[in-house]
């Protein structure tokens, strides 16, 4: 079956540094999408990549979208105490109705 | 806007015991889905509902039963809890439109299930 790997699982980083995160699939992907969850929340949705080689903006967050549609990073500039939280990528091939969720990256900003 | 509402927040079963964890969604949406998460897991799918009147089964159905109840409402029993299946339990949905799959999914505030 399909399988979403994400790395690391899990960083700690001083406040101001960068800090990116990767998703690879086993299988070509249709889409992605990205859900940031807070300690003790429930998952919220940042973004959608569809296109092949894609790259979106949102403020210090850049996602993208690997050439192949098999792989996706986040990436965040100069990282605030705010962006503390869970990071999953979520991906569906193509004519399957089901997203299959990364395993996540843990996100802890020291200030 | 209340969104996405399940209930009950938290629950404390021994094994052995049912129970039904419900959620219901308030933005017209046509797809519902069930996820537990589970430590280093991220979230699997237990069972999702594409559209009224349809069900089915995702990556860990075992143990489970769902309904579609209407278009706001999905419900996940558990017939006989075991230890294993203590997890926290999100209810999503997404899907206005006819096209769904391309839509994002809203998710509940959970259930934090613990069974001794």
């Amino acid at each position: 079956g399909q399988q979403v790997m994400q790395i690391p699982q899990y960083q700690h980083v001083q406040e101001g540094e960068d800090f990116t995160t990767y998703c690879n699939s086993s299988t070509t992907l249709s889409n992605i999408q990205w859900y940031k969850q807070r300690p003790g929340g429930h998952p919220v949705f940042l973004i959608q990549l569809v296109k092949s080689g894609e790259v979106k903006k949102q403020k210090r967050l850049t996602f993208q979208f690997g050439e192949a549609k098999k792989n996706s990073s986040l990436h965040i500039t100069a990282t605030q105490t705010t962006d503390v939280g869970t990071y999953f990528c979520a991906g569906r091939r193509t004519g399957f109705q089901k997203l299959v969720f990364g395993t996540g990256t843990r996100l802890l900003v020291s200030p | 806007n209340a969104g996405v509402t399940q209930t009950p927040k938290f629950q404390v079963l021994k094994t052995g015991q049912s129970m039904t964890l419900q959620c219901a969604q308030d933005m017209n949406h046509n797809s519902m889905y069930w996820y537990r998460q589970d430590p280093g897991m991220g979230l699997r799918l237990i069972y999702y509902s594409a559209s009224e009147g349809t069900t089915d089964k995702g990556e860990v159905p075992n143990g489970y039963n769902v309904s579609r109840l209407n278009k706001r409402e999905f419900s996940l029993r558990l017939e006989s809890a075991a230890p294993s299946q203590t997890s926290v339990y999100f209810c999503a949905s997404s899907g206005k439109d006819r096209t769904d799959s391309n839509q994002p999914q809203h998710f509940g505030d959970g259930t934090r299930l613990s069974i001794l």
